[in-house]
């Protein structure tokens, strides 16, 4: 079964500063991958996603992810955070084969940007 | 456009009693997901739906959760007997076709089960 881990669960920076958030997933095969976030009070919206192609890709708001095939991870960045980054963030991956017609989640990392 | 809808937003129901939790997806769109949101815990898939195929029902946690989809729009997830441990933010999206896989999510119904 396919599983997506997020290892930092808290992350707090302050405006300005760079952001990496990591991704690693559990699948052998052919996968898409998502970014996800949640802003206190919305509802889930995508950031961003890897298909095919480019292992790099942006997303909205100056987001960025890295797709590294060998180390079976999706990581996100963002060279400077602002106060409004403030939200939960999921990874999410999609296999192709045997993993069914679900996404798989991560735990979510919470991030807290301070002024 | 519209987004996806929900309804109830907030349901408080006593232990043992049933609930149904209604889901509005996006006009046009062929596939609906349920997912779970428990603190700690990210989003648990509950089941799928796609056109007229027949569900994935793999995340449903036991016999007392089901959910219906009618006429290929709006779906139903329904918790029988409901337990402290179903209490839970009850996500519901939906997306376009089979393969963008780029889902579209509701606000949740959040249930609390006293």
């Amino acid at each position: 079964a396919q599983s997506v881990s997020q290892h930092n669960h808290h992350v707090i920076l302050s405006e300005a500063a760079s952001l990496e958030l990591g991704c690693n997933y559990s699948y052998g095969g052919t996968v898409n991958l998502f970014w996800y976030v949640q802003y206190p009070g919305q509802h889930l919206q995508l950031l961003l996603k890897y298909f095919s192609g480019d292992p790099l890709v942006k997303g909205i708001k100056g987001f960025e992810a890295e797709f590294i095939k060998s180390k079976f991870s999706f990581n996100l960045r963002k060279p400077s955070v602002q106060w409004s980054d403030t939200a939960e963030y999921f990874c999410a991956v999609k296999g192709f084969t045997g993993g069914g017609n679900k996404l798989t989640f991560g735990t979510g990392t919470q991030l807290k940007v301070e002024l | 456009g519209a987004g996806v809808s929900q309804s109830p937003s907030n349901k408080v129901t006593e232990k043992g009693k049933d609930v149904e939790l209604r889901c509005d997806p996006i006009s046009g769109h062929t596939a609906l997901y349920w997912y779970r949101q428990s603190l700690g815990q990210g989003l648990e898939f509950l089941i799928y739906f796609q056109g007229n195929s027949a569900p994935d029902k793999s995340g449903l946690p036991s016999d007392r959760f089901s959910a219906e989809r009618t006429g290929g729009s709006v779906s139903t997830l329904t918790i029988q007997r409901t337990q402290q441990e179903d209490s839970a933010v009850y996500l519901c999206a939906s997306s376009p076709d089979r393969v963008s896989y780029e889902q579209y999510f509701g606000p949740g119904t959040r249930l609390t089960v006293t």
